[in-house]
């Protein structure tokens, strides 16, 4: 079956430590999304890529780094410099512009 | 103003009622409306494309008003399952075509 697999579905972290959320897709899709999302908030986009090795940073990528190195694969590291890390983290592809975005199941990070 | 905006609600309905939501954007060259469904602690999961000329998929329709900026879902014979938020997204043009959410409406059907 085809599909967004995002890992781990749950984590934590201690304070200042670097952590990579894993967002792997076997749809072929070109475009590839990290979402954000706080409890009752919309989703506020970090970090989007629409070809590989190339990528974009959205309206919240201060704290987060990506890389695209393969098509299938778009991981997300938050690091030491996020100030508020815990939240819901979604990942999503489509297969170009303008059309309807796949969703992971999400990853919830904790901050302890 | 914020690019897509959604009446956070929520809605409380019974069962068997007809409920409307409405998402209005900023942007008036957007391309592409959504409507997605989210359950509690659950991912996004696409609900239906908005076209021009408006479209239905059973008990519900999705409409285009591009003069006055909205798009709007209507929910026919509400089933207890259709207790959900419901967010609408907008991919707006100007060069990368990035979806943007609004904040979502929750609907929450009761018997």
């Amino acid at each position: 079956d085809g599909g967004i697999t995002q890992s781990p579905k749950y984590l934590f972290r201690k304070e200042g430590q670097n952590v990579t959320l894993s967002c792997e897709q076997n749809l072929n899709h070109d475009a590839m999304y990290w979402y954000r999302q706080d409890p009752g908030q919309g989703l506020r986009l970090i970090y989007y890529s629409q070809i590989v090795n190339d990528f974009q940073k959205g309206d919240i990528a201060e704290g987060y780094s990506v890389s695209r190195e393969k098509k299938e694969s778009f991981p997300l590291t938050v690091t030491s410099a996020q100030k508020n890390p815990t939240a819901f983290y979604l990942c999503a592809s489509s297969i170009g512009s303008r059309v309807e975005l796949f969703f992971g199941e999400g990853s919830r990070l904790t901050v302890l | 103003r914020k690019e897509v905006e959604q009446d956070p609600g929520p809605f409380n309905v019974p069962e068997g009622a007809t409920v409307a939501f409405n998402c209005t954007y900023s942007n008036s060259a957007s391309q592409s409306f959504f409507w997605y469904r989210q359950d509690c602690r659950k991912e996004p999961k696409l609900l239906m494309s908005v076209y021009s000329s408006g479209n239905e998929d059973g008990r519900f329709t999705a409409q285009l008003n591009r003069a006055s900026q909205y798009i709007s879902l209507l929910i026919r014979d509400s089933k207890l399952s259709d207790s959900a938020t419901y967010l609408c997204v907008v991919i707006l043009s100007g060069g990368s075509y990035i979806p943007t959410f609004g904040r979502g409406t929750s609907l929450i059907v009761h018997p």
